[in-house]
Order: C-alpha cells, then structure tokens, then sequence
C-alpha cells in the first residue's frame, strides 16, 4: 500500500503557482520523498526528489517540512501542459533497494486558462 | 537520447486468448521494470530485472503473466490466458540500477482490453 495521502484533485489558475500537498507521517529516517506526474494517454514522469532538504530543479520545487511528515511540491507557473496526475511516492534509496516505486491514487491537477 | 519504446500501443484480444508485449528499455539501462495499471489507479509494480535476472516478481499473477529479459536488455511480458481483469495499460521503465536515487524512465505503455 502507498505510505502517502494526497487530495484528490486539485484547480489552478494559468500562471498562478500550483501548491500540491502530500502527507507522509509514517516516513522512514532513511526514505526520500519522490514526486513522479503521468499526463493523459502517457508514461509517468520523473519531476523531483528529496530527503529533508529543500530541493529546486527546472521543473518545481519541493518543500519538505522540518519533522518529515509532509511535503509540497511547486509548480511555480502553471501551464496547460501541467495538467496531470501528480504523485507523491516515499521509497527507501540505496544499493539493497530494489527500487520499486508504490504508487497511491495521486492528485489530479487541472491547470485552468 | 531515445527513450523506453514499447510495442504494440494497443491491443484488444478475447478472454482466454493469450497477447505478449515487448519493451526496448534505455541503452545502457541495466534494471527494467513493468508496470500494470488499471484504469483510475496508480500503476503497479509486476516485475522488476537487474540485466537478465528477477530482482521481484512479489506482485506478478505466475499461473498467467511471465516475463523475460534473455539477453539484459529487451523483455517481454506475456498473459496466456487472459481474464477480463487484466484490462489495463502495461507500462515498461526503465533506470540505470535500482538502488540508489536512478530515476525511472517510462515508456508509452501498451492499452490491453481483454473481451
């Protein structure tokens, strides 16, 4: 079962900054939060990743708060395009790790003209 | 760079008949997954391969679904027989090892529906 809890759907305004919640109390000291999103009719997307600091990168921002248990990722301009399903995963990252990604039901964004 | 291709993009077949589903991961990718998700819901992990070996196939349905990835690099999945509830898009990634921070890559996916 995915370890996340995220809203279902969420509305923003073009050009307005897109604030996607995700709540994650039972996180692990040794995992990282990962944001993945999955545009209609495609594969998901990799956007970002962290594991207690603050992390930016050419797609969004994530926010992570201080004890851990929850995160936001930023979308700083909202485009047409970010329409999509956003989710937030928890994954455990090292070298005996098999890498699987748990997948919950995600945020479905719809970005508005 | 060229990313995960998967054939077909579609396909529809009758209950008990069989279909396979091929995936070309990125060069130089040593770990493939796939990926099976439902219609309104997240995907799900079936099975995961470190080059030609099966790191997890805790999720995979073994009295239908096998998969393969003979030469560590292209793999197939294949459903002999299908049930009405595999209907679902079959997703293939891939990343360049699966621990540490590798980011996954996905394909188009493949749309099954089973009549």
């Amino acid at each position: 079962d995915a370890k996340t809890t995220q809203p279902t759907s969420m509305d923003c305004a073009e050009g307005r900054a897109a604030n996607l919640p995700c709540n994650h109390s039972t996180i692990s000291g040794n995992e990282y939060v990962y944001w993945y999103r999955q545009i209609h009719s495609q594969g998901p997307q990799y956007i970002i990743h962290g594991l207690k600091n603050n992390e930016t990168n050419e797609m969004a921002s994530l926010i992570i708060t201080e004890d851990r248990k929850s995160s936001t990722l930023i979308l700083p301009h909202a485009t047409l395009r970010d329409t999509a399903v956003y989710y937030c995963i928890v994954r455990v990252a090292g070298s005996s790790n098999t890498g699987k990604l748990i997948f919950g039901q995600g945020t479905t964004l719809q970005v508005k003209p | 760079e060229a990313g995960v291709a998967q054939s077909p993009r579609y396909k529809i077949i009758e209950k008990r008949q069989s279909v396979a589903f091929w995936c070309n991961p990125i060069s130089g990718h040593a770990t493939l997954y796939w990926y099976q998700q439902i219609l309104g819901q997240g995907p799900k992990l079936l099975i995961q391969f470190q080059n030609n070996g099966v790191v997890d196939d805790s999720q995979l349905p073994k009295d239908r679904f096998s998969a393969e990835r003979l030469k560590g690099v292209d793999s197939t999945l294949k459903i002999q027989p299908a049930k009405l509830e595999d209907s679902a898009v079959y997703l293939c990634a891939s990343s360049l090892a699966g621990g540490g921070n590798n980011e996954q890559f996905f394909g188009p996916g493949t749309r099954l529906t089973v009549l």
